[in-house]
């Protein structure tokens, strides 16, 4: 079935620093991937959807200049943090969607811990 | 705008027994409708999906779901719940409107303990 690679599955970094999360779909193609961002104990809230080669479009709130998201092909993007923060440390979980079957995959997620 | 709701936070059940998650949307069409589940500290895990067709849809790990136009519920049901069925478990509906960006909206989930 799909699979979706995404590294790294945590990280701990300073606050100041910039973080970049990568995900892949790894068997198939993904037009549209998805950046969600989970607090502890609570649901995905979903931070933006990036469609292969246009700019990514953000949800209401996220800041797109703090959250940069790139998807250079079909089969990869990323999320980068910049400048990080302690309130930054969440955990944060990517999607794709198949151009070809409507499914959505999930990635693992990475746990972001700024100190 | 869609939504989801999932009324229950906590279910808890023992082992053996059955167990229904319920799940109630708000969608202007005909809904795209998903149940996942996620295990502590990781991503999510399809069970299953409706998109059309029956009603009654069968999913993975023994799991199935109804879907209800006229309640608007798409309740997750399992006969007999095994211990490794101890998870959080969300509820979503897909937009598939263009203008929507094939979003998933997600319920706020519900953790699921099994007891021995």
């Amino acid at each position: 079935g799909a699979v979706v690679s995404q590294h790294p599955s945590r990280v701990i970094c300073k606050s100041g620093t910039s973080v970049k999360i990568e995900c892949r779909s790894l068997d198939f193609q993904a037009t549209t991937m998805f950046w969600y961002r989970q607090f502890p104990k609570q649901s995905l809230m979903l931070m933006a959807t990036s469609n292969e080669g246009s700019k990514a479009t953000y949800e209401q709130g996220v800041e797109k200049d703090k959250f940069l998201i790139n998807h250079a092909s079909l089969t990869l993007s990323t999320l980068t943090v910049t400048s990080a923060h302690p309130e930054d440390s969440s955990f944060y979980i990517c999607s794709a969607k198949d151009s070809v079957d409507y499914g959505y995959t999930f990635g693992s997620g990475t746990r972001l811990t700024v100190v | 705008a869609q939504s989801v709701t999932q009324p229950d936070i906590h279910i808890t059940v023992s082992e053996g027994a059955s167990l229904e998650l319920r799940c109630n949307y708000s969608y202007g069409a005909t809904p795209y409708l998903f149940w996942y589940v996620q295990s502590p500290g990781q991503g999510l895990q399809l069970l299953l999906k409706y998109f059309s067709g029956d009603t009654l849809v069968q999913g993975i790990k023994g799991f199935e779901a109804e879907f209800k136009r006229s309640q608007s519920s798409f309740n997750l049901r399992k006969p007999s719940v095994h211990w490794s069925d101890a998870a959080e478990y969300f509820c979503a509906v897909g937009d598939l409107l263009t203008g929507g960006g094939n979003k998933l909206t997600f319920g706020t989930g519900t953790q699921l303990k099994v007891e021995l």
